[in-house]
């Protein structure tokens, strides 16, 4: 268990469908951040928040929205998605947003595997 | 030019031996340096953290930044099966909160 629990572990949806992913974190941390991980590229962040706060969006299309009740919980919210968003999703959390906490980096949840049919 | 680059592989490596992956940035900014390690079907997971140049050793692991090159590196001694994953290098600036990622390397260690 790494501290850093998201739910379902593996989502097919067809393109007109809602759904909505979900991150929950144990460790306490203020920040919490959604990435794309496509096969052959790089993590791409998509969203961060702190404190409940959205503090980046990374010029994400509309049909991704994001959701942060308080500071232990972040949705994902998907609507009209396309094949090429089929991807795995991460939650990631640490412990603030900015300064030297770099050194305990992220905890990441284990993803979503997510396929757009 | 990409920001990070990392070569993908996959590289696979008899148990026992040393391995060497490495990662190549253009982005002179950049002054954190983490190497995480990605089992399959799992979330990454923080493996070494440096700062600025220099090395940092942890067990059999072995961190390497040469920032006057922009090339970063891990070694992995005595490798294991158990050191079979994706090990993916990020970095960032003074102040950021945003890692920029290489795309993986995928390692096999062969009993």
């Amino acid at each position: 268990e790494t501290g850093v629990t998201q739910t379902p572990r593996h989502l097919v949806m067809g393109m007109t469908n809602k759904k909505s992913l979900k991150c929950e974190q144990h460790l306490g941390h203020n920040a919490m951040y959604w990435y794309k991980q496509s096969a052959k590229k790089p993590l791409e962040l998509m969203f961060v928040y702190s404190l409940e706060e959205r503090v980046e969006n990374n010029s994400v299309p509309s049909r991704f929205s994001p959701e942060c009740p308080n500071s232990s919980h972040l949705f994902l919210h998907l609507h009209t998605l396309q094949p090429e968003d089929s991807a795995l999703y991460l939650c990631a959390s640490s412990q603030e947003l900015l300064g030297a906490e770099l050194h305990y980096g992220y905890t990441f949840g284990s993803g979503t595997r997510l396929t757009v049919v | 030019q990409k920001e990070v680059e990392q070569d993908p592989g996959p590289l696979s490596v008899p148990e026992g031996a040393i391995v060497s992956l490495n990662c190549t940035y253009s982005n002179s900014a950049f002054q954190y340096f983490m190497w995480y390690r990605q089992y399959s079907r799992k979330g990454p997971e923080l493996l070494m953290y440096t700062y600025s140049s220099g090395n940092k050793e942890d067990g059999r692991f072995t961190a390497q930044v040469d920032k006057s090159s922009k090339y970063i590196s891990l070694f992995i001694r005595d490798s294991q099966p158990s050191d079979s994953a994706t090990y993916l290098c990020a970095m960032t600036g003074a102040g950021s909160y945003q890692l920029t990622f290489g795309k993986g390397t995928k390692l096999s260690v062969i009993p």
